[in-house]
Formats: structure tokens, C-alpha cells, sequence
């Protein structure tokens, strides 16, 4: 059974940061594309990052640009999120999402954990 | 960025009958090279990770229920639920993988009524 399971959320002070990881199993992590997908409360999706499989292809949303970086381990099974610089507008359920990644079509998501919340206030 | 817009923002159906959710972007995300849309349709429901329904604006995942359909190309798109039951109730995303960034519609909330 694939499952994605997220940690690291928590509430933090505008303009610290918080560390999210993303820990996978039931599938070869190594073979797969990952996504973090982030959904303010009460609001839409909004796809904020990509890793290819061995990290030599990375994107992100300009709303994250420069602020967030995404990593993985292939080796421990994990994706992670470094956010720094975070603002209220980053308050949000974060999401890991597997890509299903079919040749050069990246960006549809089969898979995902089931969030963890992060809450920017003072 | 291609901007995907829904309609309606919300919708009331009664069980047994059809709900249909439509979809525009901004821009075509048809692709010429291979004549696909790269549109696909997720389904979140209360406390719950979205899941991806569709993909290529009509291929159902596997495991989805006939009921669900899409269609559309270019930049005109359409979710039918043939005959809604009652764990359709959800808020349904469409959602564009042409270009990075991959964006999302603003989700069509689905009831009973």
C-alpha cells in the first residue's frame, strides 16, 4: 500500500522557518518524481514544488522562490521542504504528492500524504 | 501562468441525477506534438487529500466509477457526474500540467439537495 506521511508542521513566528518532511513507503521512492502541493485554510490548491527523481530537475512556484527549498533522500525514503522567510500568506495544510510521471509529462499527482498544518502568527 | 477558472463555485443535485462542473483556462493546454490535453480532475472530500480522478481531460484513474467522465480540449473543459451518489459529495479541482507552474481551478463545491 503506497502511503505518504508528512511531518514538521507546527506554528511559527512570521519570518522564521520550519523544516517538512515527507516520509514514503509501499512504492520505490527512487523512481518517482515528488510534489509539495499547499492549501490555506478553507482555500485552493496550489502546487509550490518539484524534485525529479535523482534532484537534477527542481521547480517552484514564485509565491515560494528563493524562500523554500525541496530535497530528497533516496537512500532514508524522504522528501523534504525547507521553508525560510515564511509569512502569514504561507499558513497552509502542506502536501507531499507523488508525480506520475509518464516520459516528459511531470506535474499530475497520483499519490498523496495526508498534510501537515503550518501556522504563521505572532 | 495559465489560469484556470471553474463553474459554478458550487452546485446542489439531487441523488440520482447529473452534475456536470466546467472548467477554462486561460490559455489552450492542448499540446499539437502529441494532440493531448494535459488537463486532469481531482476530488477532495472533507478532511481528506485530494485524489486524482482524471487525467489527460479523460482518462479515468483506475478504480473510478463509470459515472465519472471528462471531456473538452483546447481550453473548455467538463466533470460529469452521471448519477450523484452521496460520497460524491466533495469539492472537485481541475487542474492544468502543460506548464509549470501547474495550476489548480478554484474547486466546485458538490451537494445534495
Amino acid at each position: 500500500e503506497v502511503q505518504l506521511v508528512e511531518s514538521g508542521g507546527g506554528l511559527v513566528q512570521p519570518g522564521g522557518s520550519l523544516r517538512l518532511s515527507c516520509e514514503v513507503s509501499g512504492f520505490t521512492f527512487s523512481s518517482y518524481s515528488m510534489n509539495w502541493v499547499r492549501q490555506a485554510p478553507g482555500k485552493g490548491l496550489e502546487w509550490i514544488s518539484y524534485i525529479s527523481t535523482t534532484s537534477n530537475t527542481i521547480y517552484y512556484a514564485d509565491s515560494v522562490k528563493g524562500r523554500f527549498t525541496i530535497s530528497r533522500d533516496n537512500a532514508k525514503n524522504s522528501l523534504s521542504l525547507q521553508m525560510n522567510g515564511l509569512t502569514d500568506e504561507d499558513t497552509a495544510v502542506y502536501y507531499c504528492a507523488r508525480d506520475r510521471t509518464t516520459g516528459n509529462t511531470r506535474g499530475r499527482f497520483d499519490y498523496w500524504g495526508q498534510g501537515t498544518l503550518v501556522s504563521v502568527s505572532s | 501562468d495559465i489560469v484556470m477558472t471553474q463553474s459554478p463555485d458550487s452546485l446542489a443535485v439531487s441523488l440520482g441525477e447529473r452534475a456536470t462542473i466546467n472548467c477554462k483556462s486561460s490559455q489552450s493546454v492542448l499540446k499539437s506534438s502529441n494532440n493531448k490535453d494535459y488537463l486532469a480532475w481531482y476530488k477532495q472530500k472533507p478532511g481528506q487529500p485530494p485524489m486524482l480522478l482524471i487525467h489527460w481531460a479523460s482518462t479515468r484513474e483506475s478504480g473510478v466509477p463509470d459515472r465519472f467522465s471528462g471531456s473538452g480540449s483546447g481550453t473548455d473543459f467538463t466533470l460529469t457526474i452521471s448519477s450523484l451518489q452521496a460520497e460524491d459529495v466533495a469539492v472537485y479541482y481541475c487542474h492544468q500540467y502543460l506548464t509549470t507552474p501547474w495550476t489548480f481551478g478554484q474547486g466546485t463545491k458538490v451537494e445534495i439537495e
